[in-house]
């Protein structure tokens, strides 16, 4: 079956750095996205990998290593704001999107 | 309209009764979807349309239908509802659906809270 697994939660200091991991394991791999969706909101885009390496968007940077499976999103100089659930979905053979169940963070001042 | 718009908001429906979400994009892409997302779970894809005039089913289709007449509408029709389609419903649109090789990134509307007692 295709499975992609992140931490349920995680908690953070505002103004600090944060990690999220991603595991997946799917038939297939066309690209990874990762979405932030607010309590009570859509989700919204955050990056698109599909090369390994590192991807680098203002506060925000993500990571992809194809042959482990494994994506990152950091972010740093946290602010409150970025309390939300971010959400990873590897794109499989097929082009369809398969998302993992999300980890929310919680940032505290 | 700007992006893609839901309604209704939110609904709480009898066992048994047939609902339609409706579901509107105005950036003229060619795919789009269905998804429900409960508590625990990641997105699950219910429908999609790759362009007007197809779909195709996702991964949970069972008890939900949909039509893409044209570009810019695809609603979902529950038949006949039952109390596990309780969710929140995702509408998303794309540019593209990996047709020409390229991925691009979905546009999500606002969702309907859906209750079925």
């Amino acid at each position: 079956g295709q499975n992609i697994d992140q931490p349920t939660e995680m908690t953070a200091t505002e103004g600090a750095i944060v990690q999220i991991n991603c595991t997946y394991q799917t038939s297939g791999f066309n690209g990874l996205f990762w979405y932030q969706q607010h309590a009570g909101e859509a989700p919204t885009f955050l990056s698109y990998n599909v090369l390994d390496g590192l991807e680098e968007k203002g506060r925000f940077s993500s990571f992809l290593s194809r042959s482990k499976g494994y994506s990152y999103l950091l972010l740093k100089e946290l602010q409150m704001k970025d309390s939300a659930s971010y959400l990873c979905a590897v794109i499989d053979s097929n082009y369809q999107l398969i998302w993992g169940a999300g980890t929310k963070l919680i940032i505290k001042p | 309209i700007a992006g893609i718009t839901q309604a209704p908001t939110s609904q709480i429906l009898a066992a048994g009764r047939r609902m339609t979400l409706r579901c509107t994009q105005d950036m003229r892409h060619n795919a789009m979807y269905w998804y429900r997302q409960d508590l625990g779970l990641g997105l699950r894809l219910i429908h999609y349309s790759n362009t007007a005039g197809t779909t195709g089913k996702g991964e949970v289709p069972d008890g939900y239908s949909v039509s893409r007449a044209n570009t810019d509408d695809f609603p979902l029709t529950l038949a006949s509802a039952v109390p596990s389609q309780t969710s929140v419903y995702f509408c998303a649109s794309s540019d593209s659906r990996g047709a020409s090789g390229s991925v691009d990134e979905q546009f999500f509307g606002p969702g309907t809270r859906l209750t079925v007692l």
